[in-house]
């Protein structure tokens, strides 16, 4: 079965460095997405990527956070200046056909990001 | 978004069959009823959605009744293995709504041998 994969699985990073994140979606799906998820918290939506660009963003998603599509596979999210709150577990998804809420989002197994 | 209540926690046994209710009383006509399970430290994985009366496949049962305002995500026998975090979402089809999932706590299944 297809899946979605993430590197790295760990990254340890000092505060204030920037820090690239990289997924690759399933290879039809056209519609991409990145939560987070902080160590003992819920899942929560960071941005929605359609068609080369940002089709929705939350609260959290700010300015240090940017979001591209390289190539035609790679999907990254970039942290321009970490901080210590930036540190958890980020998933990549993917869907397909529509990008709706009721098409099955399939999730990566995610990047641990530790800020020190 | 439909607001939906579940469980924080539940324990179960090897082989019982585990239901797990959620409650959406402020359902849409357009909301969909979805499960995702998560692992700890993987990303969550669909399980199942309905609409309406029944769905079953080869993971669990979906069962919503004609009020649509709770639905109960049955598991068959659970094993050590279904020991996870359960999450139920009220999820708006059609056009013009954005593929975003916002995840409660969800309920936290813990299967003991």
């Amino acid at each position: 079965e297809p899946e979605v994969t993430q590197t790295p699985s760990h990254q340890v990073t000092q505060m204030g460095q920037e820090v690239i994140l990289r997924c690759v979606p399933i290879s039809n799906h056209l519609y991409f997405y990145w939560y987070r998820q902080i160590l003992g918290q819920k899942v929560e939506f960071l941005v929605s990527f359609y068609n080369n660009e940002i089709s929705e963003k939350s609260e959290i998603f700010d300015d240090q956070f940017s979001v591209e599509r390289p190539d035609g596979s790679n999907f990254t999210l970039k942290i321009r200046s970490t901080k210590l709150e930036d540190s958890a577990m980020y998933f990549c998804a993917s869907n397909y056909p529509s990008g709706t809420p009721t098409d099955t989002q399939y999730f990566g197994p995610g990047t641990r990001l530790t800020v020190l | 978004l439909a607001k939906t209540t579940q469980p924080i926690s539940m324990d179960s046994y090897e082989g019982q069959e585990v239901n797990i209710t959620c409650s959406h009383n402020n359902i849409a006509t357009n909301d969909y009823i979805t499960w995702y399970q998560q692992f700890p430290s993987q990303g969550p994985r669909f399980i199942i959605q309905g609409y309406k009366t029944k769905v079953t496949n080869e993971v669990a049962s979906l069962f919503i009744p004609a009020d649509r305002k709770s639905s109960t995500l049955s598991l068959p026998r659970v094993s050590l293995s279904d020991t996870a975090v359960y999450y139920c979402l009220a999820l708006t089809g059609g056009s013009g709504n954005t593929g975003k999932l916002i995840f409660g706590q969800g309920t936290t299944l813990q299967v003991k041998p």
